[in-house]
C-alpha cells in the first residue's frame, strides 16, 4: 500500500535558523497534502492545506510567512519553518490525500519532531 | 464550526477487559467519521471509518457505529490486549469531501497485563 514518508524524522536547530521538512508519498499521487502540528498529549491541529501547483491555504492563526509550504508535485510537499524559535518546537505531521482506485484515501506520515534551542 | 469531543484519558484497563471510548461530534451536513490510532513513536493509522448513518466500521476487533440521532461514534472492543495500548483519535471530514480532518483531543489507552 501507499506509504508517506517524512524527512527528517527529528531535527534540532538553533533559534533563528530555518528548517525544511519534506513529505513524500510513495506509490500514491496526492492531489492534496495536509500539514498538522501536534503538541505533547494533545490533538492534531491542522496548519494548512496544500494542493499541487497552487498556493497553500492556511488555517486561522497560522502565520503563512513563518510556515512556508510548497507542493511541487503530486508526491512531494515541503514545510519550511523560518526563523524558528523555541515555541515552534513541536511534532509536525503531514498527510497525503487523493484517490486510490475509486476511494478517497488519506495516509499519514510518521511525523517530524522539531526542537528549537 | 465542526468539532469532535472525546472522553478524556488516560483509560487504564486490564488485559481482556471491555473497552469503550466515547466520541461525539458537531457538524453540518453529513460527515464521514473515523477512528485513528497512534502507537508510541509512530504515525497515525486509520483504524476504521463509517461514511453514513447506521454504518458500522470494524477492524482488528474494534467497532464503532455511526449514530446520527445521538451524533456519536463510540469505539468499542470486547477484549483488549497489551498491544492495543496507544492514543486513539476520533475524527470527521465535512460533507464537502476535501479530505480535511477535524480531530478530537485523543484518548490514551493503557492496557496492563
Amino acid at each position: 500500500g501507499a506509504v508517506v514518508s517524512q524527512h527528517p524524522s527529528w531535527v534540532i536547530c538553533k533559534s533563528g535558523t530555518s528548517v525544511k521538512i519534506e513529505c513524500r508519498s510513495l506509490d500514491f499521487q496526492a492531489t492534496t497534502m495536509f500539514w498538522y502540528r501536534q503538541f505533547p498529549k494533545q490533538s492534531l491541529m491542522l496548519m494548512a492545506t496544500s494542493n499541487e501547483g497552487s498556493k497553500a491555504t492556511y488555517e486561522q492563526g497560522v502565520e503563512k510567512d513563518k510556515f512556508l509550504i510548497n507542493h511541487a508535485s503530486l508526491t512531494l510537499s515541503t514545510l519550511t519553518v523560518t526563523s524558528a524559535h523555541p515555541e515552534d518546537s513541536s511534532f509536525y505531521i503531514c498527510s497525503a490525500y487523493g484517490l486510490s482506485g475509486n476511494t478517497d484515501t488519506q495516509y499519514f506520515g510518521p511525523g517530524t519532531r522539531l526542537t528549537v534551542l | 464550526g465542526d468539532s469532535v469531543t472525546q472522553m478524556e484519558g488516560p483509560v487504564t484497563l486490564s488485559e481482556e477487559a471491555f473497552l469503550t471510548i466515547n466520541c461525539t461530534y458537531t457538524a453540518t451536513g453529513y460527515p464521514s467519521l473515523f477512528w485513528y490510532v497512534q502507537y508510541p513513536g509512530e504515525g497515525l493509522q486509520l483504524l476504521l471509518k463509517a461514511t453514513k448513518a447506521d454504518d458500522k466500521g470494524s477492524n482488528k476487533g474494534f467497532e464503532a457505529t455511526y449514530r446520527k440521532e445521538t451524533t456519536s461514534f463510540h469505539l468499542e472492543k470486547g477484549s483488549v490486549q497489551v498491544s492495543d495500548s496507544a492514543v486513539y483519535f476520533c475524527a470527521l471530514t465535512g460533507s464537502s469531501n476535501t479530505g480535511k480532518l477535524i480531530f478530537g483531543q485523543g484518548t490514551t489507552l493503557q492496557v496492563k497485563p
